[in-house]
């Protein structure tokens, strides 16, 4: 069956700093990957999606991921973290349903 | 506006005392699905449905029901809940299972 790791579980950063968070699935096919985020005291809110296509997606709020297929990955970047990017980050991939990482704590300090 | 809610917001209950949370979705979705976040685990997904009547198992249903008797609802149901079922459960749907989803605002259950 599908799975998907985060592979950074919290991650600390200063503001200004440079964000990369690492997903990866199981294995191939035909997939849909998600990265969803969760402000603190909030429900999921979707950051971007990737279906097919350009493999550099780009989402809200200045968030980009990069779709690499050779490697399974579907990792998230911000050039600059503000303290307002404070949240948990999932990934998730649908094969046959939406399968979520395990999610990524991201604490920014001012 | 376009939303799912869900209630309660909170839930504080005990063991064996059968409750039921609601979802409700405003936007025609045909897939509705309710998940539950633990702490290191994610989302989970319980139980998921493609449209009116038609309702399936997730990766955690063993505790819990669904119904699915109108397009807007799906509600869940614990018959008798148990401690371990304390979590934060969220409802959710789409148009169709590879869109993206919405997410209601969560239902935070402890059960004592």
């Amino acid at each position: 069956a599908q799975s998907v790791s985060q592979h950074n579980h919290h991650v600390i950063l200063s503001e200004a700093a440079s964000l990369e968070l690492g997903c990866n699935y199981s294995y191939g096919g035909t997939v849909n990957l998600f990265w969803y985020v969760q402000y603190p005291g909030q429900h999921l809110q979707l950051l971007l999606k990737y279906f097919s296509g350009d493999p550099l997606v780009k989402g809200i709020k200045g968030f980009e991921a990069e779709f690499i297929k050779s490697k399974f990955s579907f990792n998230l970047r911000k050039p600059s973290v503000q303290w307002s990017d404070t949240a948990e980050y999932f990934c998730a991939v649908r094969d046959d349903k939406l399968i979520f990482g395990t999610g990524t704590r991201l604490q920014v300090f001012p | 506006e376009a939303q799912v809610t869900q209630n309660p917001r909170y839930l504080i209950t005990v063991t064996g005392k059968k409750l039921t949370v609601t979802c409700s979705q405003n936007m025609n979705h045909e897939y509705m699905s309710w998940y539950r976040q633990d702490p290191g685990l994610g989302l989970r997904q319980i139980y998921y449905s493609m449209n009116v009547e038609v309702t399936d198992k997730g990766d955690v249903p063993e505790g819990y029901k669904v119904s699915r008797k109108e397009k807007r609802n799906f509600p869940l149901i614990l018959e008798s809940p148990s401690p371990n079922q304390t979590s934060l459960y969220f409802c959710a749907s789409s148009r169709l299972p590879r869109n993206e989803q919405f997410f209601g605002p969560g239902t935070r259950l402890t059960v004592l």
